[in-house]
């Protein structure tokens, strides 16, 4: 069963540094999703992608993030000029087309800036 | 301010207890989903409520939708260490079909 997988599972790096996350969402699935978990709370929504078109983004996301679905398939989350505030776990979830379709999940990327 | 209010926000029990977690909103939802999450790992679906007033069983967990569909609940009977884990109540807002907007969760603890 391939569920959907993100890459790196961790990841350390410097205040300042750029990042960039994967993630490869069920086969089948043309929806994908990235979302921001904090420890104490909730996902938060960040963008939403239909095949390969953005069709939502969350205000949260800064102009210091930037999402693409080049193919339709996998997708790429880059976070240029890290700041303290971006540690988080970065989710990615997938559903297929219908309205109101339960969002599988991944395991998330752990980001933390030193 | 949080659209949905989850409660209690922790909760530890003795194995073989019952509890009921609530997650409640003065909005309305077209559907409600219930999650688990375990540290490290992403949430996992457990259950979608859709109609108002709804009741959907899975073995021991038991999940209720409001009338209104701004609120829900989950009972878990018989509670086991194997529940341990944060659970998060998650839905659409009405008109928002894609946007899933999350609780901040209740970590429940089992204890053997």
């Amino acid at each position: 069963d391939t569920g959907v997988s993100q890459d790196p599972r961790h990841k350390i790096t410097k205040r300042g540094q750029n990042v960039t996350f994967r993630c490869d969402p069920i086969s089948e699935h043309n929806r994908l999703y990235w979302y921001r978990q904090t420890l104490g709370q909730g996902p938060e929504f960040l963008t939403y992608f239909q095949n390969e078109a953005q069709l939502e983004k969350s205000r949260l996301l800064s102009d210091r993030f930037s999402a693409e679905r080049p193919k339709g398939s996998f997708s790429t989350l880059e976070i240029q000029r890290t700041e303290q505030g971006d540690s988080a776990m970065y989710l990615c979830a997938s559903s297929p087309r219908g309205v109101y379709q339960p969002q599988h999940f991944g395991d998330g990327t752990r980001l933390s800036i030193l | 301010t949080q659209l949905l209010e989850q409660s209690p926000q922790f909760l530890s029990i003795q194995e073989g207890e019952n509890l009921t977690v609530y997650c409640n909103s003065s909005s309305v939802f077209s559907s409600l989903q219930w999650y688990r999450q375990e540290p490290g790992e992403g949430p996992v679906l457990l259950v979608t409520v859709v109609t108002g007033g709804e009741v959907k069983k899975l073995k021991r967990l038991t999940f209720q939708f409001g009338d209104a569909r701004k609120d829900s609940s989950l009972h878990i009977t018989a509670a086991q260490p194997g529940d341990t884990g944060l659970y998060l109540c998650a839905g659409f807002l009405s008109g928002s079909a894609r946007q899933l907007t999350f609780g901040s969760g209740t970590q429940l603890t089992v204890l053997p």
